[in-house]
């Protein structure tokens, strides 16, 4: 299982970056993936999820401005109206079911929103 | 939000002694906890989920205990490899999935 994240950038913020994760070695459709980040020197803050059904879910830090999303072999977070605190490493991970953990991660992508 | 309370926020300890992590959730979670170890740089590392069960590869000297609300990892002599920030997550009962504030072991 394989895990690759891109996309992260330096933006200003109110601006707009799409993140891509990269999965394979597992069908995404049988697993529940999730955005995880990490802000500088901080802990882990779980975003957003899509179920294996494709439904989704976020925090409430991100609601209203991120959208997570899936295709063929592919995670996506939308994210508009950046803020600085939203800069933060961004991991994705996947889970097997609702009680499961976090079995797989990527490595992480850098999101800076900054003026 | 359940919310995870980890304690102590950092451990200083030298290699071969015991470690003793704990992870309070606000409320009861069953065994539904993982622990997860994050070296600089890198994504977690899941080592125990379902409270006590061990990832393949993971040392025996690793190992998870509790239930309900209050959870340990202990790592039975510190090895120089082990020396990194620890996270404990819950899966009982989300959206939110939640994580504890984490503690670095030094």
């Amino acid at each position: 299982v394989q895990l690759v994240e891109s996309g992260g950038d330096l933006v200003q913020p109110g601006e707009s970056l799409r993140l891509s994760c990269a999965v394979s070695g597992l069908s995404i459709r049988d697993h529940y993936l999730s955005w995880v980040r990490q802000a500088p020197g901080k802990g882990l803050e779980w975003v957003a999820v899509v179920y294996s059904g494709g439904s989704t879910d976020s925090a409430d830090s991100v609601k209203g401005r991120f959208t997570i999303s899936r295709d063929n072999g592919n995670l996506y977070l939308q994210m508009n109206s950046l803020r600085q605190e939203d800069t933060a490493v961004y991991f994705c991970a996947t889970q097997r079911g609702y009680f499961s953990p976090f079995d797989y991660w990527g490595q992480g992508t850098q999101v800076t929103v900054s003026s | 939000e359940i919310v995870l309370t980890q304690s102590p926020a950092t451990l200083s300890l030298s290699p071969g002694e015991r470690a003793t992590l704990s992870c309070r959730a606000s409320e009861a979670i069953g065994n539904n906890i993982a622990w997860y170890q994050q070296k600089p740089g890198q994504a977690p590392r899941l080592l125990i989920y379902a409270a006590t069960t061990r990832v393949t590869g993971i040392p025996a000297r690793f190992s998870g205990s509790g239930f309900g609300t209050d959870f340990t990892l202990t790592i039975s002599s510190l090895q120089s490899e082990d020396f990194s920030f620890y996270y404990c997550q819950q899966s009982s009962d989300w959206p939110p999935l939640t994580f504890g504030g984490g503690t670095k072991l030094e």
